[in-house]
C-alpha cells in the first residue's frame, strides 16, 4: 500500500457549506495532484503541486482551491458546495521524473445534498 | 494536446486465458512515456506497468506486458492467465517531459469464473 492517505472516505454534506478535503503522503514526494472522478469514468485532473508554495489549476476548472504549505500536505477546498461538486476526489504524489509513478490515495466520495 | 483513446470501454475474459486491452494516443513528441493503471472497485489506483517510448523493448511485468508500437502510437496491455483479482478498471496514461499525466477513459475488466 502506497503511504498516501486522504480524510474523510466519504462525506454528505448540504449545499452552501465550506468543506475541506485532506491528502497526506509521507515519501516525501514534491509533486501531488489532485483529480475529479465520477464512477466508473476517466481522471480529471483539477489542481496540482510542485512543492511548498505551489499550486496550479489543472486540465478541468474547478470551483475547489488547494494549498501546500507544508510537502506532506495538500488539502482541497470548497467554499460553497453544491450539488455538481458531488464526485469522488482522487489525491495522489510522485517524485520528480516524467518516468515516476504516481501514487494514489484511497479517494473521498463527496455527496452534496 | 495529447490525447489518449481507450475504445474498449468494457471487455470480459475467461479465468486464465489472455486478454489484450486497447490504447492509443496522439502526440507529436517523439521521447515520452506510457503507463497503464489499475483501479480495483473501491481500492487505491495501482501502477501496473510502464514504458519509455525511446525503449524499443515492450515491457513486462510478471504477467502483464505491453505492445508498443511507436509508429502507430499504439500502447495495448496484455493480460495473461487472467485471475479474479485482476478484475478493475485500467487506465492508459501518457506523460512527456515533466508535464501531467493525460489519462484515457478507461477499461472496466470483468473476469469470469
Amino acid at each position: 500500500e502506497a503511504d498516501i492517505y486522504q480524510t474523510p472516505r466519504y462525506l454528505v454534506i448540504g449545499t452552501g457549506k465550506k468543506i475541506t478535503l485532506e491528502c497526506s503522503q509521507t515519501m516525501g514526494h514534491d509533486k501531488m495532484y489532485w483529480y475529479q472522478q465520477d464512477p466508473g469514468m476517466e481522471l480529471h485532473l483539477i489542481h496540482y503541486s510542485y512543492g511548498v508554495n505551489s499550486t496550479e489549476k489543472g486540465d478541468l476548472s474547478s470551483e475547489s482551491t488547494v494549498s501546500r504549505i507544508r510537502t506532506e500536505h495538500f488539502p482541497l477546498t470548497l467554499e460553497s458546495a453544491r450539488p455538481s461538486h458531488t464526485s469522488q476526489y482522487l489525491c495522489a504524489s510522485s517524485e520528480w521524473e516524467a518516468i515516476d509513478e504516481q501514487f494514489f490515495g484511497p479517494g473521498t466520495r463527496l455527496t452534496v445534498l | 494536446a495529447q490525447t489518449v483513446t481507450q475504445s474498449q470501454p468494457e471487455m470480459s475474459v475467461q479465468e486464465a486465458e489472455t486478454v489484450t486491452l486497447s490504447c492509443t494516443y496522439d502526440t507529436s513528441e517523439s521521447d515520452y512515456y506510457l503507463f497503464w493503471y489499475k483501479q480495483p472497485p473501491s481500492r487505491q489506483m495501482i501502477l501496473v506497468i510502464r514504458q519509455e517510448a525511446y525503449k524499443q523493448q515492450n515491457a513486462t511485468e510478471n504477467r502483464f506486458s505491453v505492445n508498443f508500437q511507436k509508429a502507430a502510437k499504439s500502447f495495448s496491455l496484455k493480460i495473461s492467465d487472467s485471475q479474479l483479482g485482476d478484475a478493475a478498471m485500467y487506465f492508459c496514461a501518457y506523460n512527456f517531459g515533466n508535464e501531467k499525466l493525460t489519462f484515457g477513459t478507461g477499461t472496466r475488466l470483468t473476469i469470469i469464473p
